[in-house]
Order: structure tokens, then C-alpha cells, then sequence
């Protein structure tokens, strides 16, 4: 079967445009999540989806970042004008449902440059 | 709060040798899970395994064990007998009943030949 998939695998932009980065996650899934990675660190928890609703927004580091989801399945992830800062890896991952005790699944990550 | 440490930043050792990884944690919930990833060179992180707050029991996987003990708070990993192919990054991760999981900042483990 089919695992998260992230798309696209790497984007270059110039500082101030927006972006946006998409997730589909395993099919059935319904809790997602982004998660974002600097280079060499752990990961930073971003925002938490349980169906289309966004329960949990507060790592969302601010208001220049927004993510939504349809249909209970893709998930966008938009940063407005870019920064140098916002440079890193943006991993997406989803699990059947949003309990402690459901795995978490990984896609295999956008990485993002700001120029 | 919610808290990982993996207080071992770099390891690095020679193929055959025992490796343990430290992961210790931080939670007031009385329920939570503990997992361990791996994301190798490629930078996909892959699920390793999953232990529940309220089962102490130690699991073994081949080459792979892991000690979780409630009293120090610490989920550990061990790796016997090493491979070069297990030079990854790992990562000790807390998850409770509020959905985000948080992660340790990982330990980046070489297996030289």
C-alpha cells in the first residue's frame, strides 16, 4: 500500500514569495500532521489535523504559516513570504487516528530553501 | 510540559560492537507512548517501535532491543552486534492523548566498517 507521500520533494524560492506543500496521507488516516526540521535538529511540531479540523495550531510559528485540509485526506501547507529562516525540511506524517497510541507514519519530507 | 532527552548527540562505533541509544522523558500524564524512529541518509523517518505507558515488558527484534523503565523515566535502545547499514539518526518520541507527538533532537549513530 501506498505511504505518506509529499510533493514537491525540494523547492527553491526567492525571499517574500509564498509557497504552498502538499501531503497525502495513507489512505483511512484520519489525523495528519506537519512537523517542520532544521537542518541537524529534531523536529518542530507544527499544527495537528483530526479530520478537517485543526485541533492544535499552536506550533504554528506564525502568521505568515497556515495549513488546511479537505475532505479528511490532502493537506496543504503555505508559508507567505518567505523567509531566509523559514529554510528546512517540512515532513508530514499520519496516523489512523489522532490517540497517543496510534503511529505516527512519515512521508518523505519537502525540502524547503529560502534565497 | 512534554519533554525528550537524548542526551548523546554523535556515537559512533565499530561494526559488530553494542550500541545503546538514551532516550529520557518528561510528562505528568499517567498515559503516554514511547517511540523510536530511524531516518537514515535518505531523511524518511521510519517507525521502529511503539511501547505503551502502562506495559513495562522489554521487546527484542532481531538485533534491536529496548529496556523502558517507568521509575528513570527512560525508554533506551540497544543495538547489538552493529551493522554499517544502521548509521542513521534516531529519534526518541512522547506521545499522549493530546495528538502531537514531541521528539527528542536525536542521536546520530555511525557504524564505521
Amino acid at each position: 500500500g501506498a505511504g505518506v507521500s509529499q510533493s514537491p520533494s525540494n523547492k527553491v524560492t526567492e525571499k517574500g514569495k509564498d509557497v504552498e506543500l502538499r501531503c497525502d496521507p495513507i489512505s483511512g488516516h484520519t489525523a495528519l500532521y506537519w512537523y517542520r526540521q532544521s537542518l541537524g535538529q529534531g523536529l518542530e511540531f507544527l499544527i495537528y489535523f483530526q479530520g478537517n479540523s485543526a485541533p492544535d495550531k499552536s506550533g504554528l510559528p506564525s502568521d505568515r504559516f497556515s495549513a488546511e485540509r479537505t475532505g479528511g485526506s490532502v493537506s496543504t501547507l503555505t508559508i507567505q513570504r518567505t523567509q531566509q529562516e523559514d529554510s528546512a525540511v517540512y515532513l508530514c506524517a499520519s496516523s489512523l487516528e489522532g490517540q497517543g497510541w496510534a503511529t505516527q507514519y512519515f512521508g518523505p519530507g519537502t525540502r524547503l530553501l529560502v534565497l | 510540559a512534554q519533554k525528550v532527552t537524548q542526551a548523546q548527540t554523535e556515537i559512533s562505533v565499530v561494526e559488530k560492537e553494542d550500541v545503546t541509544l538514551d532516550c529520557v522523558y518528561e510528562t505528568r500524564d499517567t498515559t503516554y507512548y514511547l517511540f523510536w524512529y530511524k531516518q537514515p541518509p535518505s531523511g524518511e523517518l521510519v517507525f521502529l517501535i511503539r511501547r505503551n505507558s502502562f506495559d513495562e515488558q522489554n521487546e527484542i527484534s532481531g538485533r534491536y532491543s529496548w529496556n523502558f523503565q517507568k521509575s528513570t523515566s527512560s525508554f533506551n535502545f540497544t543495538i547489538t552486534a552493529s551493522q554499517v547499514v544502521d548509521s542513521a539518526v534516531y529519534f526518541c518520541a512522547l506521545k499522549t492523548n493530546a495528538g502531537k507527538s514531541t521528539f527528542g533532537d536525536g542521536t546520530t549513530l555511525t557504524v564505521k566498517p
